[in-house]
């Protein structure tokens, strides 16, 4: 079965510092995997995806993650924080067509000025 | 392109009432699924259609029910409403692969309370 762990559900940076929000997932099979982030009170905007192509994936508003196998990790980065990345951040996880993709329980982004 | 579409987007409702949320999708995807949103449980999976059929279902309680029509758009129907499903509906649409799972999209969510 398939599954998803957020090592830290609370992360807070200084403005212009790196960000790195890690998750780690299990899974059966080749899995897709993605970030979404949702700003308070709105709906999941989707950051990047991976679907085993390049194993380093860009995504919007300068963030990318990497896919390592090995470590079965999807950790998302990013060089500068800047304060509108303030916001929950969840990793997702999908193992199998037309099965439910699986959240985690979301990483709080804190970014002081 | 439109994007994910949910009305209404704020909801007051009493306790033994019943609700019925609509979603519109993206213009194209077939596959529509309902997510609960609190801050106690996260995001739950509550139900996905596609083609008009429940093709994957949550742990939710019966009272919790959903259908799709054939333009894709969907609804979701509470009954008997408690407190606890006070909560931020979430609907997503997605496109059909036929080797890969595709993202999906999702819409600005309903807020419902009950009181």
């Amino acid at each position: 079965a398939q599954s998803v762990t957020q090592l830290d559900s609370h992360v807070s940076v200084s403005e212009g510092t790196p960000v790195l929000l890690r998750c780690n997932y299990s899974s059966s099979y080749s899995p897709s995997l993605f970030w979404y982030v949702q700003h308070p009170n709105k709906g999941l905007q989707l950051l990047l995806k991976y679907t085993s192509a390049a194993t380093l994936v860009k995504g919007i508003n300068g963030f990318e993650a990497e896919f390592k196998k090995s470590e079965t990790s999807f950790h998302l980065t990013k060089p500068s924080a800047h304060m509108s990345d303030a916001a929950e951040y969840f990793c997702v996880v999908s193992d199998q067509r037309n099965t439910p993709l699986v959240f985690g329980k979301g990483t709080r982004l804190s970014v002081i000025a | 392109k439109a994007g994910v579409t949910q009305t209404p987007r704020y909801l007051i409702k009493t306790r033994g009432q019943q609700v019925t949320l609509s979603c519109s999708p993206i213009s194209g995807h077939r596959s529509v699924s309902w997510y609960q949103q609190t801050p106690g449980q996260g995001l739950q999976f509550l139900f996905e259609y596609f083609s008009e059929t429940q093709r994957n279902k949550g742990n939710f309680p019966g009272r919790f029910s959903g259908r799709q029509f054939s333009n894709s758009r969907s609804e979701m129907n509470v009954s008997t409403l408690e407190l606890g499903d006070s909560a931020l509906y979430l609907c997503a649409s997605s496109l059909e692969g036929r080797w890969v799972t595709y993202e999906q999209y999702f819409g600005p969510g309903t807020r419902l309370t009950v009181t």
